[in-house]
C-alpha cells in the first residue's frame, strides 16, 4: 500500500549540478503533477502530465525538465540548479480527471548552495 | 486572475474552543474546492472535496461548507492534535488540471 513515493526525501546540492526528483506512484493514476512549495507563495505547479509521453508546463516551469515513459513515473530534473530552486518539492497524482482530488507525496526537501 | 486566499494566516486556540477557518475564491468556472491538512514535514493530506454551493461534508471535528464566493473549514471542540496547516485548493474548468492553493492557515491548539 506504497500509494505515491518520492526520493530522495532531502537533498543537497551545489549550483549549476544537474538533479533528479524522482516520483512513483502505484495507483495506475493517469494525472502526475509537480509542485513546489515555498514560505509566503503556498504551493505552485511546475509540470503535470496527463498520461505517458504528454507532459504540459504549469505556472513556473522554468529551469526544469520532465518526463513520462512510464505511467507510475514522473521524474522532475532540474539541469542546472540554482539557489533560486532550493525549496520542497511535491509530487501528486489523480486518477479519473484533472478535477479530481489529488493525493500528494511526503515531499523531497531540496538545499542548491 | 484566479486567486485564492485564506484567513486568518494563523490561528491560536484554546482545547474545545470551536473556530471557522476561510477561504475565498476568485476564479472563472470552479470544478471543485479541496481541502488538505499538511502536518510539518509532510505532503499535504487530504480531508474533503467540495463540488457545488450549498454542499457541506464533515469528518470527525472538521466540517467544510461552500458558497459561490468562499468555503470555510469550521473546526468543533478541536484537539491539540488538530493542530496543523490546513490548506485550501480550487480546480478549475478547462484541460489544465493543477489546482490553486491558499497559503494556509496554521492551526495552534492549546491544552
Amino acid at each position: 500500500d506504497a500509494g505515491i513515493t518520492q526520493s530522495p526525501r532531502y537533498k543537497i546540492t551545489e549550483t549549476g549540478r544537474q538533479v533528479t526528483l524522482m516520483c512513483h506512484q502505484t495507483w495506475s493514476h493517469s494525472y502526475m503533477f509537480w509542485y513546489r512549495q515555498d514560505l509566503g507563495h503556498g504551493l505552485r505547479l511546475i509540470y503535470y502530465s496527463a498520461a505517458a509521453d504528454i507532459t504540459d508546463k504549469g505556472e513556473v516551469p522554468d529551469g526544469y525538465v520532465v518526463s513520462r515513459s512510464k505511467t507510475e513515473n514522473f521524474p522532475l530534473t532540474l539541469e542546472s540548479a540554482t539557489r533560486s530552486q532550493t525549496s520542497v518539492y511535491f509530487c501528486a497524482s489523480t486518477a479519473l480527471t484533472s478535477a479530481d482530488t489529488q493525493y500528494f507525496g511526503p515531499g523531497t526537501r531540496l538545499t542548491v548552495l | 486572475e484566479d486567486q485564492v486566499t485564506q484567513s486568518p494566516e494563523a490561528l491560536r486556540l484554546q482545547e474545545g474552543e470551536s473556530s471557522s477557518l476561510n477561504c475565498s475564491y476568485t476564479v472563472s468556472g470552479l470544478r471543485g474546492l479541496f481541502w488538505y491538512r499538511q502536518d510539518p514535514g509532510k505532503g499535504p493530506e487530504f480531508l474533503f472535496t467540495l463540488y457545488s454551493a450549498g454542499e457541506e461534508k464533515e469528518k470527525e471535528r472538521l466540517k467544510a461548507t461552500l458558497t459561490k464566493k468562499e468555503s470555510f473549514l469550521h473546526i468543533t471542540a478541536p484537539k491539540p492534535e488538530d493542530s496543523a496547516t490546513y490548506l485550501c485548493a480550487v480546480s478549475l474548468g478547462g484541460s489544465q488540471g493543477n489546482l490553486i492553493f491558499g497559503k494556509g492557515t496554521k492551526l495552534s491548539v492549546k491544552p
